[in-house]
């Protein structure tokens, strides 16, 4: 069964601090996303990977990095929290590159910066 | 950007009836993809409709694709409490990226 897990269900963090966020899939897939969901907004592309070590950005990639180190991982980083991070985060894989695939979604992390 | 735009907002029936949402869009688009979220949950992918593909069916779900008006359905037939959740539309405009719209709040009543 496709699978793709996140660190946290819920995680509380202070501003300013520095904010880990792993995904990991165990679908093989090329592809690697990150989501903020956000009421009245939908889900909004921070940064997304199509390969090791390569990453593009989404739409709101203001405040946030992410790396790829390997194929199963993707991880999100918030470099300075602030309150307006307070969000459901998203992670989702996909198979090949492009849309033309469905994307596997992990459980989310709802993240609450103080 | 926001591709996609659901409508309505929310939508309460009772368990039995058909449940019909609607999405628009802006741009021209490679295919067309419908998920499901379950409170405070992940998506499910529902189903997928490509640019060249007029209606699709997948159990009681019926997708139609209307590309002159930009346009998609989504239809759930005999709705059951189960199927409570949102709805999202997601458009690939022939990038490497879905965009989804802001979802439909489906609440289904027993």
């Amino acid at each position: 069964d496709v699978k793709v897990t996140q660190s946290s269900r819920y995680l509380v963090k202070r501003t300013g601090e520095k904010v880990f966020l792993e995904c990991v899939q165990d679908m093989d897939h090329e592809n690697m996303f990150w989501y903020r969901q956000d009421p009245g907004l939908g889900l909004r592309l921070i940064y997304f990977s199509y390969d090791v070590k390569m990453k593009e950005k989404g739409d709101i990639p203001e405040g946030y990095s992410v790396s790829r180190e390997k194929k199963e991982r993707f991880s999100l980083i918030l470099e300075s929290a602030s309150t307006n991070q307070t969000s459901m985060y998203l992670c989702a894989s996909s198979l090949n590159a492009g849309g033309s695939y469905e994307q596997y979604f992990g459980p989310g992390t709802r993240l609450t910066v103080t | 950007s926001q591709q996609g735009e659901e409508d309505p907002q929310a939508l309460s029936i009772q368990e039995g009836e058909n449940a019909t949402m609607n999405c628009s869009y802006k741009t021209s688009i490679n295919n067309l993809q419908w998920y499901r979220q379950n409170s405070g949950r992940g998506l499910v992918h529902l189903i997928l409709i490509r640019s060249n593909e007029r209606e699709k069916h997948s159990g009681r779900l019926r997708v139609t694709l209307d590309t002159s008006k930009k346009s998609s359905s989504l239809l759930i037939t005999a709705s059951r409490a189960a199927d409570t959740a949102s709805y999202f539309c997601a458009t690939d405009a022939w990038g490497n990226k879905l965009v989804f719209g802001a979802g439909t709040i489906l609440r289904v009543k027993s």
